[in-house]
């Protein structure tokens, strides 16, 4: 099986940087991603890492560590549409493309 | 086009209705997914077809039957649900299972059992 943990909720201010963490434990690990859901719709793709280091695509940036099983989420310049869960899923081997997706962080961005 | 269309957007049933959830894509993609979720939860899988053939069935119960006419449909037949099945279901594609594409999801069907 697997287990995926992220924290539930997480505040942060318009402007501002904000890190949202994955740890996971699982076995024939094949990729890692994180969706953005925002109530009521969705899931939209965000970004996806198979192999360690930082992917970077304009305000959002994924980073993975396989040895660690740990992976985050780093959202700069925070604007008030930020506010939505963000959901990281692992994909593992022989599973098809099969994802399992974390809990989910909800972040609410303020003012 | 980038988009996954599922039908209808909202459900409600009875306990002894037979119902279909709709789901279409034009992406051409091969592979496509039932996701089931509730209220302030993850996704979780239930179906997965790859080339039209049922890949991943996650141990789902028989009241929920899935069909994949052709490589741009999916449906998810419904009969006998029990209220604690009421929940958003996502349909999903990707270019295959054994590329690293994304899933794109479509905007769910909500659905509720009295």
């Amino acid at each position: 099986g697997q287990n995926i943990d992220q924290p539930t909720e997480m505040t942060a201010t318009e402007g501002a940087i904000v890190q949202i963490n994955c740890t996971y434990q699982t076995s024939g690990f094949n990729g890692l991603f994180w969706y953005q859901q925002h109530a009521g719709e969705a899931p939209t793709f965000l970004s996806y890492n198979v192999l360690d280091g930082l992917e970077e695509k304009g305000r959002f940036s994924s980073f993975l560590s396989r040895s660690k099983g740990y992976s985050y989420l780093l959202l700069k310049e925070l604007q008030m549409k930020d506010s939505a869960s963000y959901l990281c899923a692992v994909r593992v081997t022989g599973g098809g493309n099969k994802l399992t997706f974390g809990t989910g962080t909800q972040l609410k961005v303020e003012l | 086009d980038t988009e996954v269309t599922q039908t209808p957007k909202h459900l409600v049933m009875g306990m002894t209705n037979k119902k279909s959830l709709k789901c279409e894509q034009h992406m051409g993609h091969r592979a496509m997914y039932w996701y089931k979720q509730k209220a302030k939860k993850p996704p979780e899988l239930m179906f997965v077809y790859s080339y039209e053939k049922l890949s991943i069935n996650e141990s789902v119960p028989s009241r929920f039957s899935p069909e994949c006419p052709n490589s741009s449909l999916l449906n998810l037949h419904l009969h006998a649900l029990q209220p604690e099945d009421s929940a958003l279901y996502l349909c999903a594609s990707s270019q295959g299972t054994r590329v690293t594409g994304e899933l794109f999801f479509g905007e769910g069907s909500r659905l509720t059992v009295l």
